[in-house]
């Protein structure tokens, strides 16, 4: 069965520095992989989804990246900031009917 | 502004008894999902639905069941809760078709059960 393996439980990084964070997979490439945001209490926030012939989405200050050989993405916040400071959770398809397989997440703390 | 929303931000309970968590969506959604999240074991599905009247399990549907009798509204119900059940759970709902796939999520309920 498909594994998500976020590497980092946790990563600390000084306000204004880029923030790399890191999600493989197992098995089968999925057919598109998605990025949530996860304040403490909430519920997680949908950021970016990634297709499997997409190299590389932007949005803001956000990129996220999708190499297949790999079996990796890589989601990185530029200029961070300690308004970033949440854990990020990955996510691809998990089946015909729309459900997804989440990583455990990594949280982000940016000390200013 | 699309949303979804559970009953409860915050629920205690007593073990033995019977739970019922509900979860609304009003963006016209076909899925809904329900998982609960613990601490390093990040977030698992328990149940979702594709349309109304019908589930399928997810990774951790045992002590759990669920109905959708409407199209916006997914339910969870512990039928005797025990004291591992205590968790936050999530509910979620997206589209079917082409989109994104992406899932909204409401605010959680924080269930205890002693």
């Amino acid at each position: 069965s498909q594994k998500i393996e976020q590497n980092s439980e946790a990563l600390n990084i000084q306000e204004g520095k880029t923030a790399t964070l890191t999600c493989n997979y197992t098995n089968y490439s999925p057919a598109y992989l998605q990025w949530y945001r996860q304040d403490p209490g909430r519920g997680p926030v949908f950021l970016l989804l990634i297709r499997e012939n997409e190299k590389e989405k932007r949005k803001e200050r956000l990129k996220v990246t999708f190499d297949t050989t790999l079996k990796q993405s890589l989601f990185h916040i530029t200029a961070s900031q300690p308004a970033d400071s949440a854990t990020y959770l990955c996510a691809l398809n998990g089946g015909s009917q729309g459900n997804l397989i989440f990583g455990k997440g990594t949280k982000l703390s940016v000390k200013p | 502004d699309v949303k979804v929303t559970q009953s409860s931000r915050y629920l205690v309970k007593r073990t033995g008894e019977k739970v019922f968590l509900e979860c609304v969506q009003d963006m016209d959604h076909e899925n809904m999902f329900w998982y609960r999240q613990d601490p390093g074991l990040g977030l698992r599905l328990i149940y979702f639905s594709y349309d109304v009247k019908m589930k399928e399990k997810g990774d951790i549907p045992e002590g759990y069941s669920v109905s959708r009798e409407k199209k916006e509204r997914f339910s969870l119900i512990l039928e005797s809760a025990s004291t591992n059940q205590t968790s936050m759970y999530l509910c979620a709902s997206s589209f079917v078709g082409q989109g994104t796939g992406e899932q909204f999520f409401g605010p959680g309920t924080r269930l205890t059960v002693l």
